[in-house]
């Protein structure tokens, strides 16, 4: 099935361990995102990818990174986790130029303990 | 900036019942509006969108209209089911540049329909 497909499912990091989410579309989208919810607060914005061979910030980037490795993938790194970044990470993509939203993967259950 | 504010939860309802999930919104220009929905353990799924003032969106039995004067968009649907169980997100759109969009999210309202 067409999609956005996010490995893996769940993850348990140490204090200080590292880790690189991985995320990939195959709906030709130009612009992929990563988001974290958290309980009670919705969704927010890490980073983003408007296209192939750019990245910005979003509202919550300190303590990760990301790579557009192509146009298809978009991979989300926790350097030295903390466990403030216990969460579920979701990536998403959209096609750009359009108001269609985003098509979400199934996310990525993190505990940092 | 811009906000979206939906009812707290959690919202029970027993099958059949009329629901409405209210959703208000603070932004700058005119934003495209979405809800969401998230089943347990999955991610989330587009519900409906309305891209302009006064447009209806609709899809499964839920309806929304995009009140611009009142800033709101709230969901509703007239006989719940108890498959419709989830977490509601209500969410707007801001343009990012070169082709993005920020989607600015709710807290989520869960709902839980009692057979």
């Amino acid at each position: 099935n067409a999609g956005v497909t996010q490995t893996p499912k769940f993850q348990v990091l140490k204090t200080g361990q590292s880790m690189t989410l991985q995320c990939a579309q195959d709906m030709n989208h130009n612009s992929m995102y990563w988001y974290r919810q958290d309980p009670g607060m919705g969704l927010r914005l890490i980073y983003y990818s408007a296209s192939e061979g750019t990245t910005d910030k979003g509202e919550v980037p300190n303590g990760y990174n990301v790579s557009r490795l192509n146009k298809r993938e978009f991979s989300l790194r926790l350097e030295s986790a903390a466990p403030s970044q216990t969460s579920v990470y979701f990536c998403a993509s959209s096609a750009s130029g359009t108001l269609q939203g985003y098509t979400f993967g199934s996310g990525t259950r993190l505990t940092v303990v | 900036g811009d906000s979206v504010t939906q009812m707290e939860g959690p919202v029970t309802l027993s099958e059949e019942a009329f629901l409405t999930i209210n959703c208000t919104y603070t932004a700058t220009g005119y934003p495209s509006l979405f809800w969401y929905v998230q089943y347990p353990g999955e991610g989330l799924q587009l519900l409906l969108k309305a891209t302009k003032a006064d447009d209806k969106g609709s899809n499964k039995g839920f309806e929304a209209t995009y009140r611009k004067e009142t800033t709101s968009f709230h969901l509703e649907k007239g006989s719940v089911q108890v498959s419709d169980s989830a977490v509601y997100f209500c969410a707007l759109s801001l343009n990012l540049g070169q082709g993005a969009q920020k989607l600015v999210f709710g807290q989520g309202t869960r709902l839980t329909i009692n057979p």
